[in-house]
């Protein structure tokens, strides 16, 4: 049974800091994994998709990364902005299915 | 490009009583999905269809819960017969081909 989990839980950090979330994963046999981002009482927003054969994917400020032996996927936000304050969440799938698992996500707050 | 749109967005029904939400996919989306998302926690798969065939549903999904897409195009969930533990927000998401989910702002369901 797959499981995700992330750490940490919280995260405050002063503006402008680099900073990584890690996302771990049971069962290394995905077909891909997304990074979504939730504001407070909205739905999600998808960041970035890996697919199982890529080792990263970036946008604009966001790098998100893929080791399926480890079962571990990091996106890291370099020069962080109090706009980026949210919850961030990873997903895993797995091949021949159409179910996501999603982890708890990880709430960052950024100080102006 | 209108997003994806859900309704309604609060929904508040006493212990007992049945509820219907309502999904529109981005027009040209053919895969649609449903969760459930509880305070604190990350989205709960609920059913996955393709255009109007519901290909997968959760094990987790009580015989209380049923899903329909007429004709490929919106999607409704039903809950029979509404127990406490029902409350959460119900949040659809749609694709086209690739595997980025777009979200809609969810149905927020408490019951009484």
């Amino acid at each position: 049974k797959q499981e995700v989990t992330q750490i940490p839980a919280a995260l405050s950090v002063p503006e402008g800091e680099n900073l990584v979330l890690n996302c771990s994963f049971t069962d290394s046999a995905i077909y891909n994994l997304q990074w979504f981002r939730q504001d407070p009482g909205k739905g999600l927003t998808s960041l970035l998709l890996i697919q199982s054969s890529q080792r990263e994917q970036t946008s604009g400020r966001l790098n998100a990364s893929l080791d399926k032996s480890s079962g571990r996927s990091t996106l890291y936000i370099a020069a962080s902005q109090p706009g980026d304050s949210a919850t961030y969440l990873c997903a895993v799938s797995r091949s021949g299915t159409y179910k996501y698992i999603f982890g708890t996500g990880t709430r960052l707050k950024v100080l102006a | 490009d209108t997003g994806v749109s859900q309704d309604p967005r609060h929904k508040i029904t006493k212990r007992g009583q049945n509820v219907t939400f309502r999904c529109d996919p981005i027009s040209e989306h053919n895969r649609l999905y449903w969760y459930r998302q509880t305070l604190g926690q990350g989205p709960e798969f609920l059913t996955y269809f393709q255009n109007e065939a519901q290909l997968e549903k959760s094990r987790l999904l009580s015989d209380r819960f049923s899903a329909e897409r007429p004709k490929g195009s919106f999607s409704t969930l039903e809950i029979q017969r509404t127990e406490q533990g029902d409350s959460a927000m119900y949040l659809c998401a749609s694709r086209y081909s690739t595997d980025t989910q777009y979200f809609g702002p969810g149905t927020r369901l408490t019951v009484l």
